[in-house]
């Protein structure tokens, strides 16, 4: 069945920061991961994509991290910016291109 | 290049009006995909076009709502006798390989918020 991203709603980083946001789903079937980002009054905008038959990927100051034993990822911020503040989601896709996200965390990068 | 576009950006309108929104894909993208986001939910599939197949209208959520794609270009939209529920942020995206791989990136436009009184 549809599997959708779970978040904790906020969090709140300094500036300069490392940040963690965590994203549990429920369906071990999910084989491809996608993270979104999604400024206010805008479009989500990929960020990254990991498939399953990996635990880790890295791009540009962003890392995401997949445990697929307990169906949980993480999509690690290094460096946090102001411009990172956004909400930020996790889509597991489930061998089809609909794509389906929850409500998301939602960063706030302080001075 | 230039990225996926919707219009109107915002529109409001009375219950019981049809209202029209509009997508312009990405050029030379295939697929194309209407979504609706609610205030503080995620994010919920619709309707799926690809090329000349049939969309896929599973996600359609009342006969309420159509959408036509011409050309293989431009998409429209339509909610008729619009309801309160309806409101929300109605985003479109495209993507290049027509769902044949689920790793075809879908690039989303700014949406269409829709607020009906």
């Amino acid at each position: 069945g549809e599997s959708v991203g779970l978040h904790l709603p906020t969090l709140s980083v300094q500036e300069g920061d490392n940040s963690i946001i965590n994203c549990a789903y429920s369906n071990s079937a999910s084989d491809y991961f996608i993270w979104y980002k999604q400024e206010s009054g805008k479009g989500p905008q990929f960020i990254i994509d990991i498939r399953s038959n990996m635990d880790k990927r890295q791009g540009q100051r962003v890392t995401v991290l997949l445990n697929k034993t307990v169906k949980h990822l993480s999509l690690q911020i290094a460096a946090t910016q102001p411009g990172d503040s956004a909400v930020y989601f996790c889509a597991p896709v489930d061998n089809d291109y609909k794509l389906s996200f929850g409500a998301g965390t939602t960063v706030t990068v302080r001075a | 290049g230039a990225g996926v576009s919707q219009s109107p950006s915002n529109k409001v309108t009375e219950k019981g009006k049809d209202v029209e929104l509009r997508c312009d894909p990405i050029s030379g993208h295939t697929a194309l995909y209407w979504y609706r986001q609610s205030l503080g939910q995620g994010l919920e599939f619709l309707i799926y076009f690809q090329g000349n197949s049939a969309p896929d209208k599973s996600g359609l959520p009342s006969d309420r709502f159509s959408a036509e794609r011409t050309g293989g270009s431009v998409s429209t939209l339509t909610i008729q006798r619009t309801q309160q529920e309806d409101s929300a942020v109605y985003l479109c995206a495209s993507s290049l390989f027509a769902g044949g791989a689920i790793t075809d990136t879908q690039y989303f436009g700014p949406g269409t918020r829709l607020t009906v009184l």
